[in-house]
């Protein structure tokens, strides 16, 4: 079985700041990773995903993650925050490459203040 | 290129009422999937459908059903509805192929029920 989880339900920083948005997993079997970013009243858009082809993915809108075997770990992060980059986003696994049957984290909801 | 086209975005039923709940996916793509978003479970993986034939079941009860049709539109039923079942059932497509797929949100259908 897998699951994944959020540390932080809620995150804030100032515009221009550091995010660093943490997700740990679990998996018996090489997983395979994504975020998710959801915007207010809209569906879940893909940030990146990991598919063992390198460690560190980059994704959309600035946003990278690395994944960390020995730490179980798929953390999201941006160099600088903006005001567009308050949303809730989710970290997901799913054990096959189709990408299918997600198993979603409880989500981050990201506040970025002025 | 048009998305995930949810439909109704938003209704209200009763308790014991039933609702179905349709979903078109992206030209092409011939897998949909359902999950339910509520604020207390989060993102859970309801069902897959693909070629017309359900793949992949989550674990919900026999009360949520749902089918796909040669078109590989979707549509998903709820049966005597609860409380409980108030959520944002979202829907997603992708394209089935060896390599790793992703899946395409919509912006999901907001169920209230009373």
């Amino acid at each position: 079985a897998q699951s994944v989880t959020q540390l932080g339900s809620h995150v804030s920083v100032s515009e221009g700041a550091l995010v660093l948005l943490r997700c740990n997993y679990s998996s018996s079997v090489p997983p395979y990773l994504f975020w998710y970013v959801q915007y207010p009243n809209q569906g879940l858009q893909l940030l990146l995903k990991y598919t063992s082809a390198a460690t560190l993915v980059k994704g959309i809108n600035g946003f990278e993650a690395e994944f960390k075997k020995s730490e179980t770990s798929f953390h999201l992060t941006k160099p600088s925050a903006h005001m567009s980059d308050a949303a809730e986003y989710f970290c997901a696994v799913s054990d096959n490459n189709a990408g299918n049957m997600l198993t979603f984290g409880g989500g981050t909801r990201l506040m970025v203040k002025p | 290129k048009a998305g995930v086209t949810q439909t109704p975005r938003y209704l209200i039923k009763t308790r014991g009422q039933q609702v179905t709940l349709s979903c078109s996916p992206i030209s092409g793509h011939r897998s949909v999937s359902w999950y339910q978003q509520t604020p207390g479970q989060g993102l859970q993986f309801l069902f897959e459908y693909f070629s017309e034939t359900q793949r992949n079941k989550g674990n919900f009860p026999g009360r949520f059903s749902g089918r796909q049709f040669s078109n590989s539109r979707s549509e998903m039923n709820v049966s005597t509805l609860e409380l409980g079942d108030s959520a944002l059932y979202l829907c997603a497509s992708r394209v089935i192929s060896s390599g790793a797929n992703v899946l395409t949100f919509g912006a999901g259908s907001r169920l209230t029920v009373l």
